[in-house]
């Protein structure tokens, strides 16, 4: 089965931090870009980060520059998110995607999504 | 880069819903759009303007002029109430739009 599943969302305090996972399958993992994606229940969806599938080309959201690390294992077929000094702000879902268009010289889309891992930041 | 999108549309079963994404010089980049059910994940149901993955109905359809962006549902059926967001990369950034809730009634 093609599938994407994140793990690693707790509760978090301010200025703490966290390590997000994505573990993937049915899939040539390698064969793909990668991105996370957050939402805050009940809004809307806001873009964290995208990993070309050899880790060569890297992107942030402004917002997240400076605190967070995506990386990625092909030998594991994993994508993970390194959270530092996280805000009150940094609460939402985080969901892991496939994307099939950066890697082809197109624009990026999300094909495949994973279920979301809650990550909550609360004193 | 910001991509605007009405809060909200109502649609009766069975006519056309449209769902507009506005932003500067729109036309110039590739949008895609997602469904997203109630409590969950996202589904691509259009990208690169006008293109279906497999498995989304034909119902379903795209196309990108102006400074808009236009997610067009032929038929509307029950099954299809659910959040949309559009989408769209510009300077290596991703933005989405602030998303729609369609209704069908």
């Amino acid at each position: 089965e093609v599938r994407l599943v994140e793990s690693g969302g707790v509760v978090v305090e301010p200025g703490g931090s966290l390590r997000l996972s994505c573990g993937a399958s049915g899939f040539t993992f390698n064969d793909y870009t990668m991105h996370w994606v957050r939402q805050v229940p009940g809004k809307g969806l806001e873009w964290v980060a995208l990993i070309s599938w050899d880790g060569g080309s890297i992107y942030y959201a402004d917002s997240m520059k400076g605190r967070f690390i995506i990386s990625r294992d092909n030998s594991r077929d994993s994508v993970y998110l390194q959270m530092n000094s996280v805000k009150n702000e940094d609460t939402a879902v985080y969901f892991c995607v496939r994307d099939p268009g950066y890697g082809s010289g197109t624009s990026p889309y999300f094909d495949l999504w994973g279920q979301g891992t809650l990550v909550s930041v609360s004193s | 880069y910001e991509l605007t999108q009405p809060p909200s549309v109502s649609v009766s079963p069975g006519q056309t819903a449209t769902i507009t994404c506005s932003g500067d010089r729109l036309q110039n980049y590739y949008v895609c759009w997602y469904q997203q059910k109630s409590g969950h994940s996202p589904v691509l149901v259009i990208y690169q303007d006008n293109k279906r993955p497999s498995g989304i109905p034909e119902r379903f359809s795209g196309s990108n002029s102006g400074n808009t962006a236009t997610l067009t549902i032929s038929g509307t059926q029950a099954m299809d109430e659910a959040d949309y967001h559009c989408q769209a990369w510009d300077s290596n950034t991703m933005t989405f739009g602030g998303g729609t809730k369609l209704t069908v009634l």
